[in-house]
């Protein structure tokens, strides 16, 4: 079946520094969406991307879904306080349901 | 305001016992979703539903089974709760057509004894 892996498992990161996380799947995805836990929380929706070598932004967060819709990165610029907590990829396949990578859990030190 | 709530936050129970998760969604969405969180291990799909008196089984079914009546209401059963099914369950829900958003619930930590 599908597989999504995501690296890091773990990062720590200082407040201001640059944060990336990294999400291949084991087969070509129809779109790939991104969701963020916070601490005690449940995941929630960031966004989704659906074509091919496609870049979105928000704020100091950058997505991007690889070429050959099989991988996906997000990218936070000098981060915050408030950018702790698990985040997530989600790849949508030939099946209809989501498959979740395993998350990064990103601590920022103050 | 989209809304999925569980019945419970926490709840602790014995094993053998049988237990009961409620999910209900007030956003009239097709497709409702149980998941298992634990760590390392991100998000494993347990049992989807695309409709009403609709179930398919997910990537780790196995000691579950699903009920869903009412378009609102998904609930996950356990027939008889083992301590390595000791985790947060997560559901959520989603507009037909699969590639919306998900929203989920607020979660149930389980915890067998």
């Amino acid at each position: 079946g599908q597989q999504v892996m995501q690296i890091p498992q773990y990062q720590h990161v200082q407040e201001g520094e640059d944060f990336t996380t990294y999400c291949n799947s084991s087969t070509t995805l129809s779109n790939i969406q991104w969701y963020k836990q916070r601490p005690g929380g449940h995941p929630v929706f960031l966004i989704q991307l659906v074509k091919s070598g496609e870049v979105k932004k928000q704020k100091r967060l950058t997505f991007q879904f690889g070429e050959a819709k099989k991988n996906s990165s997000l990218h936070i610029t000098a981060t915050q306080t408030t950018d702790v907590g698990t985040y997530f990829c989600a790849g949508s396949g030939s099946a209809r349901q989501l498959t979740f990578g395993s998350g990064t859990q990103l601590t920022v030190l103050p | 305001d989209v809304k999925v709530t569980q019945s419970s936050r926490y709840l602790v129970k014995r094993t053998g016992e049988k237990v009961f998760l409620e999910c209900v969604q007030d956003m009239d969405h097709e497709n409702m979703f149980w998941y298992r969180q634990d760590p390392g291990l991100g998000l494993r799909l347990i049992y989807f539903s695309y409709d009403v008196k609709m179930k398919e089984k997910g990537d780790i079914p196995e000691g579950y089974s699903v009920s869903r009546e009412k378009k609102e209401r998904f609930s996950l059963i356990l027939e008889s709760a083992s301590t390595n099914q000791t985790s947060m369950y997560l559901c959520a829900s989603r507009r037909a057509g699969g590639t919306d958003t998900q929203y989920f619930g607020p979660g149930t930590r389980l915890t067998v004894l």
